[in-house]
């Protein structure tokens, strides 16, 4: 199976700061990855595939990037919706792993 | 709008088998491109991909899981399911029927999600 590392694991930031979560896969994966969002409580909502690819409807303040092994989710101007827990995929191959996710709280 | 709904017992028997049913509606499941399966969530912890079916039944299915697990289709209710035998209390999850999109991992993503079940293996 591909080994996806998520760093860091969990983060404060205040609203209107950059944020940026760095994914790694344990082989190369081309653009085959994916970011999810996850609130408490609700199943997880798609923002970005193709590693940089924005899911419709998703603001334009997300943007993802990166091929191969690294990838970056950036969310600019963070916004008080946006404090929940946020997990790559990737779709190279199946099992399609996760992330172990990383977890944005309010400064 | 397309939906997906799971259902099945809350409840299950160690040793026993697991089963699950989404339905889907908006869309039939028979739909070009798309794939059709499970991801669960254990409590307080992260996704794992279970797997998923063709829009012609064949099943891809996560190695970890070994012989336990059956993900089959159909057509003519426009729903899924899944089988998981011999449950132990590790099988403990929130299991969520997704849409995945363009191949059974999702090359375009997992882009529709159900609301999620909890199930607990307990005797």
């Amino acid at each position: 199976d591909i080994q996806m590392t998520q760093f860091p694991s969990s983060l404060s930031a205040s609203v209107g700061d950059r944020v940026t979560i760095t994914c790694r896969a344990s082989q190369r994966i081309s653009s085959y990855l994916s970011w999810y969002q996850q609130k408490s409580g609700k199943a997880p909502k798609l923002l970005i595939f193709g590693a940089s690819s924005l899911q419709s409807g998703v603001p334009s303040r997300f943007s993802g990037s990166g091929s191969g092994t690294d990838f970056t989710l950036t969310i600019t101007s963070l916004q008080p919706d946006d404090f929940a827990t946020y997990y790559c995929q990737q779709s190279y191959n199946t099992p399609g792993t996760f992330g172990q996710g990383t977890k944005v709280e309010i400064k | 709008q397309l939906q997906l709904q799971e259902s099945g017992p809350g409840l299950v028997k160690p040793s026993e088998t697991l089963s699950l049913t989404c339905s889907v509606s908006g869309v039939s499941i028979s739909s070009t491109g798309y794939y059709w399966g499970w991801i669960r969530q254990a409590p307080g912890k992260g996704l794992e991909w279970i797997g998923s079916i063709d829009q012609n039944g064949g099943g891809f299915y996560n190695p970890s899981l070994k012989n336990r697990i059956t993900i089959l289709g159909d057509t003519s209710e426009n729903q899924f399911s899944l089988s998981l035998s011999s449950v132990t209390a590790a099988d403990s999850a929130v299991f969520y029927c997704v849409r995945f999109v363009g191949a059974p991992a999702g090359t375009r993503g997992i882009d529709y999600w159900g609301r999620g079940t909890l199930v607990t293996v307990s005797s």
